[in-house]
């Protein structure tokens, strides 16, 4: 059974600050990873999908990497706002599966 | 705007009632799944629905049942309500292969009382 955990729970960081969410996975059979984020009481917003095949994607001042290897994704913000301030949520899809198995998510603070 | 809309946006029901949420997915998405995420934690699968058939289920008991109509529409019905199922219920479509994007909804905030 796929399970998904991210480090940290929550991280507080000022305005500006480069920093790194963590991702892992136990089954490294997976056909994607997704990385979502989500406002308080809102849906998911997607970030980033990135196939098993790939190592790395990148959007704006956001890249996500893969190590399917060793069942690790890393999510990258580089000069961080406050208006990146939410949960991101990583999500893995098996290769026998269409559903993801979510995290349960790094709660982000960015101080002005 | 992911152009996934769910309805209504908030709930409440009663113990015992039965409820319907409801998803219009993304044009040319003939898949949808439907999620539970309880406070603080990340979404459950709870089924997926594939050209009007469902396509897989998670671990939820079998008063949690759905519909996907010719327009790719879908319900989540839930019945005898009890106070866990009070969480936001998510919606995601996505064009029915497994190397695309999911996209999701809004949500619907349901309160058991």
């Amino acid at each position: 059974k796929q399970e998904v955990t991210q480090i940290p729970a929550a991280l507080s960081v000022p305005e500006g600050e480069n920093l790194v969410l963590n991702c892992s996975f136990t089954d490294s059979a997976i056909y994607n990873l997704q990385w979502f984020r989500q406002d308080p009481g809102k849906g998911l917003t997607s970030l980033l999908l990135i196939q098993s095949s790939q190592r790395e994607q990148t959007s704006g001042r956001l890249n996500a990497s893969l190590d399917k290897s060793s069942g690790r994704s890393t999510l990258y913000i580089a000069a961080s706002q406050p208006g990146d301030s939410a949960t991101y949520l990583c999500a893995v899809r098996g290769n026998y599966g269409q559903n993801f198995v979510f995290g349960p998510g790094t709660r982000l603070s960015v101080l002005p | 705007e992911t152009g996934v809309t769910q309805s209504p946006t908030h709930l409440i029901k009663t113990r015992g009632q039965q409820v319907t949420l409801r998803c219009s997915s993304q044009s040319g998405h003939n898949t949808v799944s439907w999620y539970q995420q309880a406070l603080g934690q990340g979404p459950q699968f709870i089924f997926q629905y594939y050209r009007e058939e469902e396509n897989g289920r998670g671990n939820f008991p079998p008063r949690f049942s759905g519909l996907q109509f010719p327009n790719y529409s879908s319900e989540l019905n839930v019945n005898a309500l009890e106070l866990d199922d009070s969480a936001l219920y998510l919606c995601a479509s996505n064009p029915g292969f497994m190397n695309t994007e999911a996209f999701f909804g809004q949500g619907t905030r349901l309160t058991v009382v």
